[in-house]
């Protein structure tokens, strides 16, 4: 929905190292989000962004930066991946006609 | 605690019979959307309602929102076994920032 992909899908990485997920939108939208999701719970912010170089933090922004350079681009990087940061990672866009908001497919990392 | 919070965590009927789930949040709102998540997919956008809605309907989806409470349910008619999933709550306020409850996991018995 909303034209939003997210890469990699999947990915395995070490502790320590650096990792970066992409979140890739068609339709322009203003605000864009990365969520994490833990099982059983819902999903906690991260940070999110209302335009080109302009973004905030959300509720477990620690470990975690972000950038957006393109309106349609939203990268979330993890400087030194730790395995608490083991999750599922979702991108999100809140439509700018009716506020809906609208999810990607979601990347599973696994910090082992 | 989080922000936002639904209840019951868990619930469990037959099929034809109705689901409600309530959801709380704790700060002023634009507005609060409801969502569908299937074991281990994507989040799925159900609807959502206005700060100043009282009351919509979709479909088999009725949401309300009590803005005096800071609470909001939404209530499935006529469940079907294809509705077992988890389903979430986010208030979103007017700086864009979203929060989401933990969600309730609904089984619906054929």
């Amino acid at each position: 929905d909303a034209g939003i992909t997210q890469s990699p899908r999947h990915k395995v990485t070490e502790t320590g190292t650096p990792v970066t997920l992409r979140c890739h939108q068609t339709e322009n939208h203003r605000y864009m989000y990365w969520y994490r999701q833990d099982p059983g719970h819902g999903l906690r912010l991260i940070h999110y962004s209302y335009g080109v170089k302009d973004t905030d933090k959300g509720e477990v922004s620690d470990g975690y930066s972000v950038s957006r350079s393109k309106t349609e681009d939203f990268l979330l990087t993890l400087e030194s991946a730790t395995s608490s940061q083991t999750s599922v990672y979702f991108c999100a866009i809140v439509r700018d006609t009716d506020y809906e908001q609208y999810f990607g497919p979601g990347t599973r990392l696994t910090v082992t | 605690s989080q922000q936002g919070e639904e209840d019951p965590q868990a619930l469990s009927i037959q099929e034809g019979e109705n689901a409600t789930m309530n959801c709380s949040y704790k700060t002023s709102i634009n507005n609060l959307q409801w969502y569908r998540q299937n074991s281990g997919r994507g989040l799925v956008h159900l609807i959502l309602i206005r700060s100043n809605e009282r009351e919509k309907h979709s479909g088999r989806l009725r949401v309300t929102l009590d803005t005096s409470k800071k609470s909001s349910s939404l209530l499935i008619t006529a469940s079907r076994a294809a509705d077992t999933a988890s389903y979430f709550c986010a208030s979103h306020t007017n700086a864009g920032k979203s929060t989401f409850g933990d969600g309730t996991t609904l089984t619906v018995k054929p």
